[in-house]
């Protein structure tokens, strides 16, 4: 069972329609949460960090929501720049020290 | 400046060969990873290091060896390649305070074996 599920698997939006990524994970013991963004060709670039239930973070057209099971990327007005992979991570107490567990990522493309 | 980076960025080599992965921060950082990006794009950890110390070994091969000369430094050893070895490998490092412990990766070195 995977402990880092990303849904969906791939997104196309019109440039300015807003939507929403999830990341559920099944893992105790949660450290935090991460964001990352992955272009093609490159490595993954740090978004956000969430460490509890309740905690936002924004950046630019981005905002990270958490809760106990899950969180959102909300992403409002998205430009074809936005297009890329986003991946969630997870660092839990059952893990390895600071160890970072991805899920598969959600590959978004904006269209202009 | 290139806060983590990785040579070669490609490398393309025949089965049976032995190859290293180079990795230098110059973040300060006190931990550094390899990480394997498989063809589906999945991201999993291979190996740790925390001031010169292994701390995560996950189930990887033993053909698979980290090296780390010093804190700056984490270098990926691979001997006796196999066609399933063709990847991705990312290297990584991180702070590990407790309200810092995102982890940058460099650009990646992509691995094939014919």
């Amino acid at each position: 069972e995977d402990q880092v599920t990303q849904s969906p698997e791939a997104l196309r939006l019109q440039e300015g329609e807003s939507s929403s990524l999830n990341c559920s994970y099944t893992v105790s013991g949660l450290r935090g949460l991460f964001w990352y963004r992955q272009d093609p060709g490159k490595g993954p670039e740090f978004l956000f960090t969430l460490y509890s239930a309740g905690e936002e973070k924004e950046k630019e057209r981005l905002k990270a929501t958490l809760t106990k099971k899950e969180s959102f990327l909300h992403i409002t007005a998205p430009k074809p720049e936005d297009s890329a992979t986003y991946l969630c991570a997870v660092d839990y107490s059952g893990a390895g020290s600071y160890q970072l567990t991805f899920g598969k990522g959600t590959k978004l493309s904006v269209i202009p | 400046d290139t806060a983590v980076s990785q040579t070669p960025k490609y490398l393309v080599t025949q089965m049976g060969n032995d190859k290293s992965i180079k990795c230098e921060q110059n973040l300060g950082h006190d931990t550094m990873y390899w990480y394997k990006q498989d063809s589906k794009k999945f991201l999993k950890i291979m190996f740790s290091y925390n001031n010169k110390e292994l701390i995560i070994n996950e189930t990887v091969p033993n053909r698979f060896s980290p090296k780390s000369p010093d804190k700056a430094h984490l270098n990926l050893h691979i001997n006796s390649l196999e066609l399933g070895d063709s990847a991705v490998y990312f290297c990584a490092s991180s702070q590990d305070e407790q309200e810092n412990t995102e982890a940058f990766f460099g650009q990646g070195t992509r691995l094939t074996v014919v």
